[in-house]
């Protein structure tokens, strides 16, 4: 079963758009929920959330957490060409005395000019 | 720094070949992961290291993977024999201090498994 779950799969929108990413998860012992950004190459580190409520922010890029209802938005505001892009949510979480990182399938954004 | 680097980044051999693939983390990362994605399933850790020690390669699918860490600055994963579902594109990712901290991943390796 997957542990974590983002969505909409995929989303086409055109510039200056705005748009939210969700990623739901259940895991126990969770320590993080992070999320990438992958073009054509290496995922690339956006945001990593520990807490609910508190949100993160890199100009256009926010995100947030809610831990009781287990799951993170990421908004893109004013979208650019170059946002395009697959957006991955993982979520870290201590399995037994190890730790753990599941990664969801992502989410492909296709901003058209 | 240069970040991570990997290499080979493509590899392309027959089924039942020895395939080894390299890594080399950001210089002073104490953390080490290898990753495999498909699109079938995404993104996967197979193995991560702290200090050059495995510490949990629950995510390594088979015997015939298998991964090692000599150095601090060095890391290999070898598939033997390999077998053409083990096609995928195969990261190296490194972070310092705290396994939570955010990772940094190399430009991955595209393997092809005739």
């Amino acid at each position: 079963e997957d542990k974590v779950v983002q969505s909409p799969l995929s989303l086409v929108v055109h510039e200056g758009d705005t748009v939210t990413l969700n990623c739901s998860y259940e895991v126990t012992n969770f320590r993080s929920l992070l999320w990438y950004k992958q073009e054509k190459k290496a995922p690339t580190f956006l945001f990593m959330l520990t807490s609910s409520g508190i949100e993160k922010k890199s100009g256009r890029l926010s995100s947030i957490l809610d831990k009781k209802e287990l799951f993170s938005i990421l908004n893109i505001t004013a979208t650019q060409t170059g946002d395009s892009a697959v957006y991955l949510c993982a979520v870290s979480y201590s399995g037994g005395s190890n730790y753990k990182l599941t990664f969801g399938k992502g989410t492909l954004l296709t901003v058209n000019p | 720094d240069a970040g991570v680097i990997q290499s080979p980044r493509h590899e392309v051999t027959e089924m039942g070949q020895e395939v080894t693939l390299r890594c080399k983390p950001i210089s002073g990362h104490d953390y080490l992961f290898w990753y495999r994605q498909t699109m079938m399933r995404g993104l996967e850790l197979l193995i991560y290291f702290n200090n050059n020690v495995p510490i949990d390669d629950s995510g390594m699918p088979e015997d015939r993977f298998s991964a090692k860490m000599p150095n601090a600055s060095f890391s290999t994963l070898k598939i033997q024999p390999s077998e053409p579902r083990d096609s995928a594109v195969y990261f190296c990712a490194s972070s310092y201090w705290d396994v939570y901290n955010e990772q940094f991943f190399g430009p991955g390796t595209r393997l092809t498994v005739l």
